[in-house]
This record gives structure tokens, C-alpha cells and sequence, in this order.
């Protein structure tokens, strides 16, 4: 049973607005989780993008803070990521995870234990 | 900014014990989390908190934090355990990766 699907287009123009949505099953996006974003470019590392509470209180990698923008709907149990004006260093496989803890704990107690499987997204005229 | 700092590679022989490190200014001070993240796969959660680990982990996986340095030791490695490792904190509400370590068991 999937419980994080990550959906969107896989092709991205240069300059243009990346959108992905990541829908939750199983699970309440109203419970006490943080949910996050994470990517990888091809042969790389991770880079967490951002996170965001379902209160709306949102967390942002400061490199990327001007261009990104993160959020919830409860209503679908879904939350979302914009990148804006990309480029073809934004090519890379784009993860939705969950930020577990003990009920309370503030992000940085957090850790993540539930990943999508990934999208790839490219960057390419 | 903080940065995590990991050697690039780590080979084992099987059944021996590999250990991984993971460095940061004042690391200690916060919880360090480690991933492994097998080819084509999706990260998977190996230790929390430090040393905790999740259900379904096997024991061979341990964890510590002191001073500047996480550490990530398998004990017993299995060929099975081949893969990246990647240790990630907080810093100031920023998500911290390391570079992350392709260990090899050969």
C-alpha cells in the first residue's frame, strides 16, 4: 500500500515554475508529522528543500528560500512544492518524506521515516 | 552555513565491522540520523536519534554521537548491506546531509 506518491510533470522548461504533489495515504496529514521535501541529482547526494507542519508553519533551505514555496491541503491530504525560475542545476529525482518524533518534538528532533519513491524531474528546453 | 562531512567510500570485508563516520561543528549537540539508500531505491531510515533504531533494522546497525563526530557502525557486515550512507542533522531548523558514503563489502 503506497503512502507517499510524489505526481507532476517530468519535464520542466528552463525559467519556468517546477510543481509536485505529494499525496499521503494511510495516514492524517493533521497528525503530529512534519512533511518534507528532499532531492537528489543524478550521482548525488540529498538536499532537503524544505518542510512544512500542517498548521502551515513552513521550514526552507536558506539556498533555496527565494525560489521555494511549500504547503498543505488537508482537505486532499496532500502537500506541495513550487520551485520557481528553474534551471538546469533543479534536474534531480524529488522525494516526499515524513518527519517522525515524539508527539510535540520540534523539527530539529525529527528524522525521516517514511519516503516516496521519487520523481524525476528534468530541467530541459 | 553547517555542513556534515562523511568519506566519500568505506570498504569491508563481510562479516567484519564497518564503520562510517559523520563530522560537524559541535555535532554532538544534535541528533544525528543515518540513511541507507540502496541503487534506484528510495532512502531508507536505519538510526534515529542518535543511536535508536527502527523497527525492522537489523541489530548488526548501531549508532553514536559525541563531540564532532557520528559514527554509523554495522557489525557483521552483510553483502546485503552495500550502499550509500548518508547521515543528516538540524541545524537552526535546516536540513543538513551529509555527502554520504558508498560502502563497498568485498
Amino acid at each position: 500500500q503506497v503512502q507517499l506518491q510524489e505526481s507532476g510533470p517530468g519535464l520542466v522548461k528552463p525559467s519556468e515554475t517546477l510543481s509536485l504533489i505529494c499525496t499521503v495515504s494511510v495516514y492524517s496529514i493533521r497528525s503530529d508529522y512534519y512533511w518534507g521535501w528532499i532531492r537528489q541529482p543524478p550521482g548525488k547526494g540529498l538536499e532537503w528543500i524544505a518542510s512544512v507542519y500542517h498548521s502551515g508553519s513552513t521550514y526552507y533551505n536558506p539556498s533555496l528560500k527565494s525560489r521555494v514555496t511549500v504547503s498543505v491541503d488537508t482537505s486532499k491530504n496532500q502537500f506541495s512544492l513550487k520551485l520557481s525560475s528553474v534551471t538546469a542545476a533543479d534536474t534531480a529525482v524529488y522525494y516526499c518524506a515524513r518527519s517522525n518524533g515524539v508527539y510535540g518534538d520540534q523539527i530539529s528532533d525529527r528524522y525521516f521515516d517514511l519516503w516516496g519513491r521519487g520523481t524525476l524531474v528534468t530541467v530541459s528546453s | 552555513s553547517y555542513d556534515l562531512t562523511q568519506p566519500p567510500s568505506v570498504s569491508v570485508s563481510p562479516g567484519q565491522t564497518a564503520t562510517i563516520t559523520c563530522s560537524g561543528h559541535k555535532l554532538g549537540d544534535k541528533y544525528a540520523c543515518w540513511y541507507q539508500q540502496k541503487p534506484g531505491q528510495s532512502p531508507v531510515l536505519v538510526i534515529y536519534q542518535d543511536t535508536k533504531r527502527p523497527s525492522g533494522i537489523p541489530e548488526r546497525f548501531s549508532g553514536s554521537n559525541s563531540g564532532n563526530t557520528a559514527t554509523l557502525t554495522i557489525s557483521g557486515t552483510q553483502a546485503m548491506d552495500e550502499a550509500d550512507y548518508y547521515c543528516q542533522a538540524w541545524d537552526n531548523s535546516t536540513g543538513i546531509f551529509g555527502g554520504g558514503t558508498k560502502l563497498t563489502v568485498l
